[in-house]
C-alpha cells in the first residue's frame, strides 16, 4: 500500500524555523494538505493545494514542493505550534486518501 | 460557521459493530465529500472513507470489508458503520467536512473515543 514518510520528530528553539517534510512517490501527482494536532483537539488544517494557507492559519506557516518531497515550513516559531503535524495525499490511482505518519514538533 | 457534531456508543466488545453519526450544522450539506478519520492510541491518523453528495462511496481498502458509509440528506447527517470489531479498531474517530480534491478537510468533529474491550 502506499506510503507517505515523515520524521517522527522536529525540534527547534522558539523564534528559529522548523521544516517538516513529506515524501511519497505519488506527490509529484497530487497535492498534499498539512494539519496539525494538538492532545485532546480535532485536527486544523494549516496548508491545502501544497503552498495555500486557509484563513486564519498565520502567515508564518509557509508550504512547498520539490519532486516527490513537500515541506511545511514554520517561520518564527512560536510555543502554541508545538504540536503533532500530518500529511495527507491521495495514493498513486488518486482514488484513496492517505496520511504520513505524523512528526510531533518540539518548542524547546 | 460549519460546525459538525459526532456522537455514537464509545464501549464496545469484540464481533460488535461501532456505529457513529455526524451532524452538519450551519452550512450546505450537498455540496461536499464527508469523511471518516481515525486515530489509534499512540498512533497516527488513518482516513477510513468518505461519502458524497450522491451517497456514493470510497473506502480504504484495508477497512473496506467492514465499513458503511452513509448520508442521510433529511437530516443534514451522515454516518459510519464498522462491524466485526476487536481492540485493534479502538480509536479517537473523527469526521471531517472534505471540500474535494485540492482543498482539504477545513472542518472537524470533536472527535469520539471508542473503546473496544471484553
Amino acid at each position: 500500500s502506499y506510503e507517505l514518510t515523515q520524521p517522527p520528530s522536529v525540534s527547534v528553539s522558539p523564534g528559529q524555523t522548523a521544516r517538516i517534510t513529506c515524501s511519497g512517490d505519488a506527490l509529484t501527482k497530487h497535492y498534499t494538505y498539512w494539519y496539525h494536532l494538538r492532545p485532546g483537539q480535532a485536527p486544523v488544517l494549516v496548508m491545502y493545494k501544497d503552498t495555500e494557507r486557509p484563513s486564519g492559519i498565520p502567515e508564518r506557516f509557509s508550504g512547498s514542493s520539490s519532486g516527490t518531497t513537500v515541506t511545511l515550513t514554520i517561520s518564527g516559531v512560536q510555543a502554541e505550534d508545538e504540536a503533532d503535524y500530518y500529511c495527507q495525499s491521495a495514493d498513486n490511482s488518486g482514488t484513496y486518501w492517505v496520511f504520513g505518519g505524523g512528526t510531533k514538533l518540539t518548542v524547546l | 460557521q460549519v460546525q459538525l457534531q459526532q456522537w455514537g456508543a464509545g464501549l464496545l466488545k469484540p464481533s460488535e459493530t461501532l456505529s457513529l453519526t455526524c451532524a452538519v450544522y450551519g452550512g450546505s450539506f450537498s455540496d461536499y465529500y464527508w469523511s471518516w478519520i481515525r486515530q489509534p492510541p499512540g498512533e497516527g491518523l488513518e482516513w477510513i472513507g468518505e461519502v458524497n453528495r450522491t451517497g456514493s462511496t470510497t473506502y480504504n481498502p484495508s477497512l473496506k470489508s467492514r465499513v458503511t458509509i452513509s448520508l442521510d440528506t433529511s437530516n443534514n447527517r451522515f454516518s459510519l458503520r464498522l462491524s466485526s470489531v476487536t481492540a485493534a479498531d479502538t480509536a479517537v474517530y473523527y469526521c471531517a467536512r472534505d471540500l474535494g480534491y485540492g482543498y482539504g478537510m477545513d472542518v472537524w468533529g470533536q472527535g469520539t473515543t471508542v473503546t473496544v474491550s471484553s
